[in-house]
C-alpha cells in the first residue's frame, strides 16, 4: 500500500536556526497538510496545501513557517529561525480528491524536531 | 468552531472483552468523522470514516464505530480485543458546513491497553 515518507526521522537544531522538514506525499493525491504534535499534546493542524498554492493555515503557521512543493513529488515544510516551543513532531498527510471532503488523510511517521 | 473530545485518557480491558473508546464532537454543520491509531514511533494509520448513512461503520482490523447525532458521539468500538491492539487512538472531526476546509481537528488521544 503506497505511503507517505519523511524525513528525516528526527532533527536536532539550535535555536534560531532554518530547519526544512521534508515529505513524499502519495503519489497521485492533490490535497498536502502538515500538522504537529507537542510531546503530551493534541494533534495540531498547521497547513494544507493544493494546486501549489496555500489553501487554509492555522494561527499556529504564522511568518516563520512556509510550505513548498518544489518538484513533482516533494512537499516540504520550511521553519525559517526556530524557537523552543517549536519543538515537536510533525506530520505530513496527504488525501486524495475532495470536493465532497470525505478522502482520508494519510500520514506520515513523522519527523522528530527537537530545538536545543 | 470544530472540536473533539476523549474523555479517557487510557482504557484497560483484558484480550477477547470487548472495547469501546469514546468521541464527543462540536460541530456547526455536518460531521465528517474519523478513527485514527498510532503505534509507537509510527504516523497516524487511518482506521475509518462516517460521512453518511448507516450509523454504524465498519473499519480495519475488525474496528467499527456508531455515529450518534442526538449525542454527538462516534465511539469506536471492537467485539474482541487483541494484544496487539493495543496502541493511541485519535478521533477526529471535520466540518464541511462551516468552510473549515480539509483541516481535521483531532481529540487529545486515548491509550488503548488490553492485557493478556
Amino acid at each position: 500500500e503506497p505511503e507517505v515518507t519523511q524525513t528525516p526521522s528526527h532533527q536536532v537544531t539550535q535555536m534560531g536556526q532554518e530547519v526544512i522538514l521534508r515529505c513524499v506525499p502519495i503519489s497521485n493525491h492533490l490535497y498536502f497538510y502538515w500538522y504537529r504534535q507537542i510531546l503530551g499534546q493534541k494533534v495540531e493542524f498547521l497547513v494544507s496545501f493544493y494546486n501549489n498554492e496555500i489553501s487554509e493555515k492555522s494561527e499556529i503557521f504564522d511568518d516563520q513557517f512556509s510550505v513548498e512543493r518544489p518538484d513533482g513529488s516533494n512537499f516540504t515544510l520550511k521553519i525559517r529561525s526556530t524557537k523552543l516551543e517549536d519543538s515537536a513532531m510533525y506530520f505530513c498527510a496527504s488525501s486524495d480528491r475532495t470536493d465532497t471532503g470525505n478522502q482520508p488523510q494519510h500520514f506520515g511517521d513523522g519527523t522528530r524536531l527537537s530545538i536545543l | 468552531a470544530q472540536s473533539v473530545a476523549q474523555p479517557e485518557d487510557q482504557v484497560n480491558v483484558a484480550e477477547g472483552n470487548p472495547l469501546t473508546v469514546k468521541c464527543t464532537y462540536s460541530v456547526s454543520g455536518n460531521p465528517y468523522l474519523f478513527w485514527y491509531v498510532q503505534y509507537p514511533n509510527r504516523g497516524l494509520q487511518f482506521l475509518l470514516k462516517y460521512i453518511t448513512g448507516d450509523n454504524l461503520v465498519k473499519g480495519s482490523y475488525g474496528f467499527e464505530a456508531e455515529f450518534n447525532k442526538s449525542q454527538t458521539s462516534f465511539h469506536l468500538k471492537k467485539p474482541s480485543a487483541l494484544v496487539s491492539d493495543s496502541a493511541l487512538y485519535f478521533c477526529a472531526v471535520r466540518d464541511l458546513d462551516n468552510n473549515a476546509g480539509n483541516m481535521l481537528t483531532f481529540g487529545g488521544g486515548t491509550r488503548l491497553m488490553v492485557k493478556p
